[in-house]
C-alpha cells in the first residue's frame, strides 16, 4: 500500500530562517503531490502541487517543493519564515483516486 | 474560488445517539466526496469515498454501518456516525474535488464531534 512519511514531527524556528520539511512517499507509478496548510484554528489549504512539468514547484506565500522521483522525495522549501508561517503541514499523495496524508509536520515560528 | 461547507463545525451528543454532519459544495458539484477524519494531532486519515446516487466506498478497517454516508445529490453528502460512543470523539472532515475531477481537493472546515 502507497504511503507518505514526513520525517519531521515539530520544528521550531526563528524567524528569516530558511525551512525544509522532509516527505517521502512509496509508489512507483505516476504520482500526483501536494503540500496542504492548516493554520490555527482553520481548514486545510493548499500550498502548492505537482502534476507533471518541472520538478521545482512554487506555491503561495513563497514556498515551493522539489520532486525528486529516484528519492520518491518531495521535500518544501523557504528560504526565510515569518511568525505567520506557524501551522501544520501536510505532505499528500494522490493515485488512484484517492488522496493519501503524511503525518504532518507542526511548524513553530517564534519572532 | 470553490467552498465547501460542514455543517455543523462543532456537536456535542451523548454516548449511544446518532449525529450527521453535512457536506456541501457551493457553487460546484460535486459526484465525488471525502470524508476524512483527523484525530488530535495526528493526520488526515480517509475514511470514505462518497459517490453521487450510489453507496460509498469505505477505507479497510472503517465500519460502513457505523459511518453511514449518504450522497443524495450533486452538492450534498451527509456523514452519520449511528451509536456514537466517547471513541468517535474526533474531527470529521470532507472535501471535494474542484474543478470537478481534477485531482486537487478543497475541505471543509471540519466538524467538531465531541460523544460524552
Amino acid at each position: 500500500a502507497q504511503s507518505v512519511s514526513q520525517h519531521n514531527h515539530h520544528v521550531i524556528l526563528s524567524e528569516a530562517a530558511s525551512l525544509e520539511l522532509g516527505c517521502n512517499y512509496s509508489y512507483g507509478g505516476t504520482v500526483n503531490l501536494f503540500w496542504y496548510v492548516q493554520y490555527p484554528g482553520q481548514h486545510l489549504q493548499l500550498l502548492l502541487k505537482y502534476f507533471s512539468g518541472d520538478p521545482l514547484v512554487k506555491g503561495i506565500k513563497g514556498f515551493e517543493a522539489e520532486f525528486i522521483k529516484s528519492k520518491f522525495s518531495f521535500n518544501l522549501r523557504k528560504p526565510s519564515v515569518q511568525w505567520s508561517d506557524t501551522a501544520e503541514y501536510f505532505c499528500a499523495v494522490h493515485n488512484t483516486d484517492k488522496l493519501i496524508f503524511g503525518t504532518g509536520t507542526r511548524l513553530q515560528v517564534f519572532p | 474560488g470553490a467552498v465547501v461547507s460542514q455543517h455543523p463545525s462543532w456537536v456535542i451528543c451523548k454516548s449511544g445517539t446518532s449525529v450527521k454532519i453535512e457536506c456541501r459544495s457551493l457553487d460546484f458539484q460535486a459526484t465525488t466526496m471525502f470524508w476524512y477524519r483527523q484525530f488530535p494531532k495526528q493526520s488526515l486519515m480517509l475514511m470514505a469515498t462518497s459517490n453521487e446516487g450510489s453507496k460509498a466506498t469505505y477505507e479497510q478497517g472503517v465500519e460502513k454501518d457505523k459511518f453511514l454516508i449518504n450522497h443524495a445529490s450533486l452538492t450534498l453528502s451527509t456523514l452519520t456516525v449511528t451509536s456514537a460512543h466517547p471513541e468517535d470523539s474526533s474531527f470529521y472532515i470532507c472535501s471535494a474535488s474542484f474543478p470537478p475531477g481534477a485531482n486537487v481537493l478543497t475541505f471543509g472546515a471540519g466538524s467538531r464531534l465531541t460523544v460524552l
